[in-house]
């Protein structure tokens, strides 16, 4: 199937600071691609979609100047966590669309963020 | 509104059968979906229906009923690997998934 990468896995800053978190689709060109959020036992949120060379969709909650998306190729989708506060540690999953027989979304690793 | 039902949590035995429930009210339809989702981990795909019946693959098979918004993932000769969430999606009329919350499989020797 087709591979999707997630950078970093895991991160811990401190308070205030921003984390940048990278997607990547390996082995296909991703014409959407998707960034969700998990808290512990809870099921996928997501957050915003996006669409190579267009600005994201984000989902009715999520602040946009908070959550940065940007999606300048087919490949490659960046999701910046702007002035982190502990209430952003999360588990964030992106996903991308595009590379596969039944339209379905391939999942990154996931990346684990803890803010202190 | 739209809304996608499973169980929360099931229980079952290795080596026996489970049939995990979804059903779901969405405006429109393209697409079930069926993930697998290990404790700390992304989801993985396991199926895709869009016309009534039975997809078989492996020990996994999923079935999905359009008239009655209704779908189930049956796993057989259950492992001990099996253990974990299990999440119900469908595409609606713009391609959106709306994810169920899971159901989270406990196996037990």
């Amino acid at each position: 199937g087709a591979v999707v990468s997630q950078h970093p896995s895991r991160v811990i800053c401190k308070s205030g600071t921003s984390v940048k978190i990278e997607c990547r689709s390996l082995d296909f060109q991703a014409t959407t691609m998707f960034w969700y959020r998990q808290f512990p036992k809870q099921s996928l949120m997501l957050m915003a979609t996006s669409n190579e060379g267009s600005k994201a969709t984000y989902e009715q909650g999520v602040e946009k100047d908070k959550f940065l998306i940007n999606h300048a190729s087919l490949t490659l989708s960046t999701l910046t966590v702007t002035s982190a506060h502990p209430e952003d540690s999360s588990f964030y999953i992106c996903s991308a669309r595009g590379g596969g027989d039944y339209n379905e979304q391939f999942f990154g690793p996931g990346t684990r963020l803890t803010v202190l | 509104g739209q809304n996608i039902d499973q169980p929360t949590e099931m229980t079952a035995t290795e080596g026996a059968i489970v049939q995990i429930n979804c059903t779901y009210q969405t405006s429109g339809f393209n697409g079930l979906f069926w993930y697998q989702q290990h404790a700390g981990e992304a989801p993985t795909f396991l199926s895709y229906n869009v016309l009534d019946g039975l997809e078989e693959k492996g020990r996994f098979s999923s079935f999905l009923s359009r008239s009655k918004g209704y779908s189930y993932l049956l796993l057989k000769e259950l492992q001990m690997k099996d253990s974990a969430s299990y999440l119900c999606a469908v595409a609606d009329s713009n391609y959106q998934l709306i994810w169920g919350a899971g159901t989270k499989l406990i196996i037990k020797p």
